[in-house]
């Protein structure tokens, strides 16, 4: 199993400023990973797919990138919506997707 | 619009069976294919089952293999799960997710409780 490792549990971040968001796969995934935005008694919506491309209707303050196992989310000036738990998850081998375990986004 | 919308869950003791369906409209519902991924409350997401759009092969997490059933009818554009043996583990907000031909997930349902307990 793939295991995927999210870094930092929890940022704290002020309105207006960067957040940078880490994720880590055990093995090669490629660049078959998403990232989702969940917020409190919501389903995930996805935000980033092919390590740094973003879904439709996402603005431009969000993006990805990927340096060989090593992922990144950064939003580059955070809006009151922002805040919230992204996960990222890695697509490589249909259908044994595996999940982060989160990154909690707080004022 | 691509909609997802969840039914089934509720109340059960341990050892006992729900069937979750997830309604699908706005696509052609038989090309994609569909997973259920579930949330434990305050947890993340797990990868639960997954089937294909025929509906011909299915697949398992081995926490819920054996135990329960994945399957389709593209007819009623519906996706359906089958839990049996039910264990208090298994409580979590059940999510039924769309893949695409990407095969990353690109549009997922409200969600659905199963609360395990005597």
């Amino acid at each position: 199993e793939i295991v995927m490792t999210q870094s930092p549990a929890t940022l704290s971040v002020s309105p207006g400023e960067r957040a940078t968001l880490s994720c880590r796969a055990s093995q090669s995934v490629s660049s078959n990973l998403a990232w989702y935005q969940q917020t409190p008694g919501q389903a995930p919506r996805l935000l980033i797919y092919g390590a740094s491309t973003r879904a439709t209707g996402i603005p431009a303050r969000f993006s990805g990138s990927r340096s060989g196992t090593e992922f990144t989310l950064t939003i580059s000036s955070l809006q009151s919506e922002d805040f919230a738990v992204y996960y990222c998850q890695q697509y490589n081998n249909w259908p044994l997707y595996t999940f982060g375990q989160g990154t909690k986004l707080e004022i | 619009e691509v909609q997802l919308v969840e039914s089934g869950g509720g109340l059960v003791q341990p050892g006992g069976s729900l069937r979750l369906s997830c309604a699908a409209s706005g696509f052609t519902f038989s090309s994609f294919p569909m997973s259920w991924v579930r949330q434990a409350p305050g947890k993340g997401l797990e990868w639960v089952s997954a089937v294909t759009g025929s509906g011909g092969n299915t697949y398992y997490a081995d926490s819920v293999k054996g135990r329960f059933t994945i399957s389709r009818d593209n007819s009623l554009n519906t996706l359906f799960l089958q839990m049996n043996s039910l264990r208090a583990d298994d409580t979590a907000v059940y999510y039924c997710a769309k893949a695409t031909t990407s095969w990353f997930y690109d549009c997922w349902g409200q969600g659905t409780l199963v609360t395990v307990s005597s």
